[in-house]
């Protein structure tokens, strides 16, 4: 059984930095991209980010670019996203999703709840 | 920037098919997929490329695509399948964004 498991989620103040994972299970990690996927309280869902298998390419929505990194670990079967200088905005719950060549994001994680506020 | 445009809802009666559109301009060439998200739960896989069904998802959920417009159709939509539904899809420009819609809540009453 496929299993996608977020955790680093919190509260932070505006500025500070937040290092979320996601823990896969279930399948082999290290043939699939992946990506994190973020939702505002209330609002629509947002693609943040997604990484290659190896790691060799990584893309993010603009919103972002320079503040986060995401980063992997196949001997882990770990997914990462390191958040420098958050914002209020930022404030989301973070999800890790499998994206599957023809699928496109199969399988969701249950989301961390990030919170920027002073 | 690359946008895709739902109706914020769509309302209907039990047993009523549901239609929920879908448009952006590299549909044509792109794939749309669908996203249900029932309150406070990870969203739901029910339609990869423009009309495929994953396992597990009732035939009353279909995808078509033509043109500029997808559309996720619920035949016979039941109480249970209310929610949020997002398509996705991703620009054709070559520059790797990714995309959803801003979502519509359907209401089955």
């Amino acid at each position: 059984e496929v299993q996608l498991v977020e955790s680093g989620g919190g509260l932070v103040q505006p500025g500070g930095s937040l290092r979320l994972s996601c823990a896969a299970s279930g399948f082999t990690f290290s043939s699939y991209w992946m990506s994190w996927v973020r939702q505002a309280p209330g609002k629509g869902l947002e693609w943040v980010a997604n990484i290659k298998q190896d790691g060799s390419e990584k893309y993010y929505v603009d919103s972002v670019k320079g503040r986060f990194t995401i980063s992997r670990d196949n001997a882990k079967n770990s997914l990462y996203l390191q958040m420098n200088s958050l914002r209020a905005e930022d404030t989301a719950v973070y999800y890790c999703a499998r994206d599957d060549f023809t699928k496109g994001k199969d399988y969701w994680g249950q989301g961390t709840l990030v919170t920027v506020s002073s | 920037s690359y946008e895709l445009t739902q109706p914020p809802s769509v309302s209907v009666s039990p047993g009523q098919t549901a239609r929920i559109t879908c448009s952006g301009d590299a549909l044509p060439k792109k794939y749309a997929y669908w996203y249900q998200q029932k309150s406070g739960q990870a969203p739901v896989l029910v339609i990869y490329e423009d009309s495929k069904r994953p396992s597990g998802i009732p035939e009353r959920f279909s995808g078509s695509s033509s043109g500029t417009m997808a559309t996720l159709t619920i035949s016979g939509a039941q109480v249970e399948d209310e929610a949020d539904y997002y398509c996705y899809s991703t620009d054709s420009s070559g520059n790797h964004r990714e995309v959803f819609g801003g979502g519509t809540k359907l209401t089955v009453l």
